[in-house]
């Protein structure tokens, strides 16, 4: 089992929607939380990070569930330009960040 | 300002080259990371830096790859013998917090034919 999940997707959605992704891990041990945004053939890019009691830029909103060890982003009012991967990141240990292998989200005009 | 920069962006090697990737990170940065990247496997880490200094090199996968960082603004990450398998793109990241956002440059994208 990868210690970061994250449905690949790809989500495809119409302009204007609302979609929600979620990521589980798996150690229980785990301090902090990220989402980030990787753009087709590019690098990723640090979105937000994910707060016990949840946070809100924007748009988009994380929130965390340290019970059920799962993640979640949802965002609001989806533009062409969201289009992208969105990766799940967990802290593990000291500077040891843990991707997930992604959700691809698809806006259609 | 000037983002991490890694070179070259892309390289198309043959089974058994010698591969060297390198890195310039952030200025001021103190960490620097190395990761690659796979369709299947998704972002590894595979070696991280403090301040010059190897920390964790437990993602590395086998003795075929070593990484140095001689200064505060250099890294190189080799493969030697390259192998097929090793076909990814390599990602060099750097940040001044522990724990801290990281900052990537734009990959190298390695073939091995």
């Amino acid at each position: 089992r990868k210690e970061v999940e994250q449905d690949p997707g790809p989500f495809n959605v119409p302009e204007g929607a609302t979609v929600a992704f979620n990521c589980t891990y798996s150690n229980s041990a785990s301090q902090s939380f990220f989402w980030y945004r990787q753009d087709c053939r590019k690098e990723p890019k640090l979105l937000m990070s994910v707060y016990s009691s949840g946070n809100e830029d924007g748009r988009f909103t994380a929130q965390l569930n340290r019970a059920s060890q799962y993640i979640s982003l949802l965002i609001r009012d989806s533009k062409l330009s969201d289009s992208a991967t969105y990766l799940c990141v967990v802290n593990r240990a000291v500077n040891k960040l843990i991707f997930g292998t992604g959700t691809l989200l698809a806006v259609q005009p | 300002d000037a983002g991490v920069i890694q070179s070259p962006r892309h390289e198309v090697t043959e089974m058994g080259q010698e591969v060297t990737l390198r890195c310039k990170p952030i200025s001021g940065h103190d960490y620097l990371f190395w990761y690659r990247q796979t369709m299947m496997r998704g972002l590894e880490l595979l070696i991280y830096f403090n301040n010059n200094v190897p920390i964790d090199d437990s993602g590395m996968p086998e003795d075929r790859f070593s990484a140095k960082m001689p200064n505060a603004s250099f890294s190189t990450l080799k493969i030697q013998p390259s192998e097929p398998r090793d076909s990814a793109v390599y990602f060099c990241a750097s940040s001044f917090l522990q724990n801290g956002e990281l900052f990537f440059g734009e990959g190298s994208r390695l073939t091995v034919l």
